[in-house]
C-alpha cells in the first residue's frame, strides 16, 4: 500500500511570498489532516477534511492560510503571504475513518521563511 | 481542552542502557499513540493503546497505558543509536470542535551515545 505522499520536501521562501503544499492520501482514506509542527513543539492540527468537506478548521489562520480538497482525494495547503513564524514542518495525514486506529503521516514539507 | 505533557523533554543515554519516556494527559485518555520522528521529517507510527492496563511491545520498545493515572509510558530496553530521534505521544481528541483528530505532546528528544 502506498503511503501518504507530500511535496515538496523542502521549501525556502522570503516573507510576504506565497507557497503551496500538496498531499495525496492513502487510496480510499476519506479523512485528511494538515498539521503544523514548529521546531521543538508537537504537531498542531490546522484543518481536517472528511471527503471534500471541512470538519474542523478552528486553528487555521484564515487570513493567510487556505486549504482545499476539491475532489475528495488530494489536497493543497496555501500560505499567502508568508510570515517568519510560519517556518515549520507541515505534515499531512490520512485515515480511513476519523477517530479510528490508523492515522498515517506523510514525510512532511519543511518550510523556511527568511 | 485536552493537553499532553511529556517528560523528560530531552534525554541522552549511553548505548545499551534502558530508558523511559512518560506522557500524561490532563483528561481521560481514549486512545494513546506513540510516534517516532527524525528531525524535520514525518511521523513513524510505533504503537497504539486503547485500554487501561494495556501493554504492547515491538522489538525493544514497550508501551503501557495507565488509564487511572491518565498516563502512558514508553520503555526502550538496551538502547541503540537507531533509537535516537523525537518521540511523540498523541491522543484522540474527543473534545473541542470535532472528533477524530490527534493532539500531541511536545515530544521527547532522545540521543544515544555509542
Amino acid at each position: 500500500e502506498a503511503g501518504v505522499a507530500q511535496s515538496p520536501r523542502y521549501k525556502i521562501i522570503e516573507k510576504r511570498q506565497s507557497v503551496a503544499f500538496w498531499c495525496n492520501p492513502i487510496s480510499g482514506h476519506a479523512t485528511l489532516y494538515w498539521y503544523q509542527q514548529i521546531l521543538g513543539q508537537g504537531p498542531k492540527l490546522l484543518i481536517q477534511f472528511q471527503n471534500n468537506g471541512v470538519v474542523d478548521d478552528s486553528q487555521l489562520p484564515k487570513d493567510r492560510f487556505s486549504a482545499e480538497r476539491l475532489k475528495g482525494v488530494d489536497s493543497t495547503l496555501k500560505i499567502q503571504p508568508a510570515k517568519l513564524e510560519d517556518s515549520a514542518v507541515y505534515l499531512c495525514a490520512s485515515s480511513l475513518v476519523p477517530g479510528n486506529y490508523g492515522y498515517t503521516f506523510g514525510s512532511g514539507t519543511r518550510l523556511t521563511v527568511v | 481542552s485536552q493537553e499532553l505533557e511529556q517528560s523528560p523533554q530531552s534525554l541522552i543515554v549511553q548505548e545499551g542502557k534502558n530508558l523511559t519516556i512518560n506522557c500524561t494527559s490532563s483528561k481521560t485518555l481514549y486512545g494513546l499513540y506513540w510516534y517516532k520522528q527524525k528531525y524535520g521529517e514525518g511521523l513513524i507510527f510505533l504503537m497504539m493503546l486503547q485500554k487501561g492496563g494495556e501493554e504492547k511491545s515491538h522489538e525493544k520498545i514497550t508501551a503501557k497505558l495507565d488509564e487511572k493515572k491518565q498516563q502512558s509510558s514508553l520503555h526502550i530496553t538496551a538502547s541503540q543509536p537507531s533509537h535516537a530521534g523525537i518521540y511523540l505521544c498523541g491522543a484522540d481528541s474527543p473534545y473541542g470542535g470535532s472528533q477524530g483528530n490527534l493532539i500531541f505532546g511536545k515530544g521527547t528528544k532522545l540521543s544515544v551515545k555509542p
